[in-house]
C-alpha cells in the first residue's frame, strides 16, 4: 500500500533563510510523487510533481524536490522564504487504481515564516 | 481557462438534514475527484468520476454519494447528516484522471453541521 509520512507537522524560519519540509513515502511500485500547498480558505495548488523523468524536481515560487529511492525520500526545499510562503504544504503520493488514481495525503507541515 | 468552480462556499446544516454540493471541472477535463479534509483525518479520497462513471471510491458510508453529469460537472450529496460530517469538502479535476496526473482543486465548500 501507498503512504506518505510528513516528518514536522509545523516548521518556523525567518525571511530570507532556507526552508526543509521533510516527507518519506512508502510504495510498492515506482511512485508518481507531488507537494501541494493550501493557504487559508483556499483549496490545493500544486507546486511540483516527480514521476520519474529527474530526480530533482523543480516547481513554483523557488520551490524545488529531490527524489531520493535510498532514503525513500521527497523532502522539498527552498533557498530563501518568503513571507507569502507561509501555508500548509501536503506531500502526496499517487495510488493507481482502476485505470486512474487517488491521491494520498500526509498530515500536512504548517510552514511559518517570520519577518 | 477558468479554474476549477465549487458551490457553495460555505453551508450550514442540521444533523438528519441532506445536502448537495457542486463541481464544475476546468473545461475539457473529464475526470473529477472529491475529497474530505478535517483537522482530525487529513485529506481522505471519496470518489472519483470519470466520463458520468464512478470509477473509483473511498472508505466512505454509503450515505456519501455522488455523480457526475454529460458535461463533466459533478454533484456529491450527503444524505443523514451527522456532526461529525463537517468539513471541508475539496473538489479536483484532471483532464484523464490518469495516476500520475496533478489534480486541479477548487476552493472547497466548508460545511457546518449543527
Amino acid at each position: 500500500a501507498q503512504s506518505v509520512t510528513q516528518l514536522d507537522s509545523h516548521v518556523s524560519v525567518s525571511e530570507g533563510t532556507p526552508v526543509l519540509l521533510r516527507c518519506n513515502y512508502s510504495s510498492s511500485y515506482s511512485p508518481s510523487l507531488f507537494w501541494y500547498v493550501q493557504h487559508p480558505n483556499k483549496g490545493l495548488q500544486l507546486l511540483l510533481k516527480y514521476t520519474s523523468a529527474a530526480t530533482l524536481v523543480k516547481g513554483i515560487n523557488g520551490f524545488e524536490a529531490e527524489f531520493k529511492k535510498s532514503e525513500t525520500s521527497f523532502h522539498l526545499t527552498k533557498p530563501s522564504a518568503h513571507m507569502s510562503d507561509a501555508a500548509e504544504y501536503f506531500c502526496v503520493v499517487s495510488d493507481r487504481v482502476n485505470q486512474g488514481g487517488k491521491l494520498i495525503f500526509g498530515q500536512g507541515t504548517e510552514l511559518s515564516v517570520k519577518p | 481557462k477558468a479554474g476549477v468552480t465549487q458551490t457553495p462556499r460555505y453551508l450550514i446544516k442540521t444533523r438528519g438534514q441532506q445536502v448537495t454540493l457542486s463541481c464544475s471541472p476546468i473545461s475539457g477535463h473529464r475526470s473529477v475527484s472529491w475529497y474530505q479534509q478535517t483537522p482530525g483525518q487529513g485529506l481522505q479520497f471519496l470518489f472519483e468520476y470519470f466520463s458520468e462513471t464512478q470509477r473509483n471510491k473511498g472508505n466512505f458510508p454509503g450515505r456519501f454519494s455522488g455523480r457526475q453529469f454529460s458535461n463533466s460537472r459533478s454533484e456529491m450529496n450527503v444524505s443523514t447528516l451527522e456532526l461529525g460530517d463537517s468539513a471541508l469538502y475539496l473538489c479536483a479535476s484532471s483532464p484523464g484522471g490518469q495516476y500520475n496526473s496533478p489534480l486541479h482543486f477548487g476552493n472547497g465548500t466548508r460545511l457546518t453541521v449543527t
